[in-house]
């Protein structure tokens, strides 16, 4: 089993729509959990982060974390044709050290 | 506040070759982290520092990948010899130390293709 699975898409979703990427952890013990955007050629940047159970909101995205289900999706209401991108799943987990696992990525596309 | 800087940002080497990376942190950033993203994939971690010691090793392969950060501030990233696996992006980040509610930054990395 792998520590961050993602669905590596790409999910399409028109303009305008929400678009829900999901990911799932193995580490129970994980406490901190994070999403990168990455655009074609360019490096990961960081979007949201959260870790408490339940929704964090920040303008049109929101992170969403069941800790219990060992889950954590992200929401991006109004999708734009901006935020097509590859969206990384990232888990801080029990280990040493402040690491990040990611996971493969999201694929995603807004089309118009 | 200036950003992670990293240099080259493309390489082209052929196999069995040499090549090295060079990475400078966020001023006053503790941390850093080599990270290893190859097409299609999420970045691996290679190796990380706390200041100028290693806390996490385990997937670099040591064999034929080296790093150092001897000041405790910018570090360097060897691979020698070099194979065709070894095509990636190699990503560099940095946290402030102890700063584990949060994520970190990341560079614009060095793109490597070995032919």
């Amino acid at each position: 089993q792998k520590e961050v699975e993602q669905n590596s898409g790409p999910l399409s979703v028109p303009e305008g729509a929400i678009a829900s990427l999901n990911c799932t952890y193995s580490d129970r013990g994980s406490q901190s959990f994070f999403w990168y955007r990455q655009y074609s050629g360019k490096s990961p940047e960081l979007i949201m982060f959260i870790y408490s159970n339940g929704d964090k909101e920040d303008g049109r995205f929101t992170a969403q974390l069941n800790k219990a289900s060992q889950y954590v999706s992200l929401l991006i209401r109004d999708s734009q044709p901006s935020d097509s991108a590859t969206y990384l799943c990232a888990v801080r987990g029990t280990g040493g050290g402040n690491k990040l696992t990611f996971g493969t990525g999201t694929q995603l596309k807004v089309e118009l | 506040e200036a950003g992670v800087a990293q240099s080259p940002r493309y390489k082209i080497i052929e196999k069995r070759q040499s090549v090295a990376f060079w990475c400078n942190p966020i001023s006053g950033h503790a941390t850093l982290y080599w990270y290893q993203q190859i097409l299609g994939q999420g970045p691996k971690l290679l190796i990380q520092f706390q200041n100028n010691g290693v806390v996490d090793d385990s997937q670099l392969p040591k064999d034929r990948f080296s790093a150092e950060r001897l000041k405790g501030v910018d570090s360097t990233l060897k691979i020698q010899p070099a194979k065709l696996e070894d095509s990636a992006v190699y990503l560099c980040a940095s946290s402030l130390a102890g700063m584990t509610g949060y994520g970190y930054t990341f560079g614009s990395g060095t793109r490597l293709t070995v032919v």
